[in-house]
């Protein structure tokens, strides 16, 4: 059974990055697209980017400027990393698998990342 | 970027009732949509792809159709584990988008 287990800080200031990590047991990064998501507290869904196996990233476009997501294949980790956060960057965020780009069959548990001043 | 617009935001229902949903896009997307089911305090749950394939371990209660830009999801007879938010997605093209939701409510 494949389980996503998310880790990261989860209070931050204006203008810090945001680091947070996902760890996949009961299976591989290869083959497939990993992706994080955010939730803004009482909101929808914001897909904010995506790296696959083969270390290829596709980001949300408003967010690009800040954002870089990574992979360490060797540890079955990939990760998000955030910068110049403001109070609009609030949110549970989330990892999760893409058996097809896209579709997303395994989320992590979720993280609340505050920031405030 | 495509837009996708789910109607109503809420839906008040009664177990066993037949309740039908519906999601929007601003362009067709084929059939690259999915369904989640997301509980208070908890991940989102894959449902539906494809606009009709069910993910393996959802009930059969729970259809999708649809393809262009018009696509429904129907839980042929509410069950109380059901009372959630329902979220569709479009993955037929960067970036990936999510509707706003349909919160089902208890009657």
């Amino acid at each position: 059974q494949v389980q996503l287990q998310q880790w990261g800080a989860r209070l931050l200031k204006p203008s810090e990055t945001l680091s947070l990590a996902c760890g996949v047991h009961g299976g591989s990064l290869s083959g497939y697209y990993w992706s994080w998501i955010r939730q803004p507290p009482g909101e929808g869904l914001e897909w904010i980017g995506e790296i696959n196996h083969r270390g290829s990233s596709n980001y949300k476009t408003s967010l690009k400027s800040r954002l870089t997501i990574s992979q360490d294949m060797s540890h079955n980790q990939f990760f998000l990393n955030l910068s110049s956060v403001t109070a609009a960057d609030t949110a549970v965020y989330y990892c999760a698998r893409g058996f097809w780009s896209g579709v997303f069959d395994y989320w992590g548990q979720g993280a609340l990342v505050t920031v405030s001043s | 970027d495509i837009q996708m617009t789910q109607s109503p935001s809420t839906l008040s229902a009664s177990v066993g009732d037949r309740v039908t949903f519906t999601c929007r896009a601003s362009q067709s997307i084929s059939t690259y949509l999915a369904w989640y089911q997301q509980k208070p305090g908890k991940a989102p749950e894959l449902l539906i792809y494809k606009a009709s394939t069910l993910q393996t371990g959802v009930p059969s209660r729970f259809s999708g159709s649809g393809s262009g830009t018009e696509f429904t999801l129907t839980i042929s007879s509410l069950q109380p584990d059901d009372f959630a938010t329902y979220y569709c997605q479009q993955y037929q093209s960067y970036e990936w988008a999510f509707g706003q939701g349909t919160k089902v409510e208890i009657k």
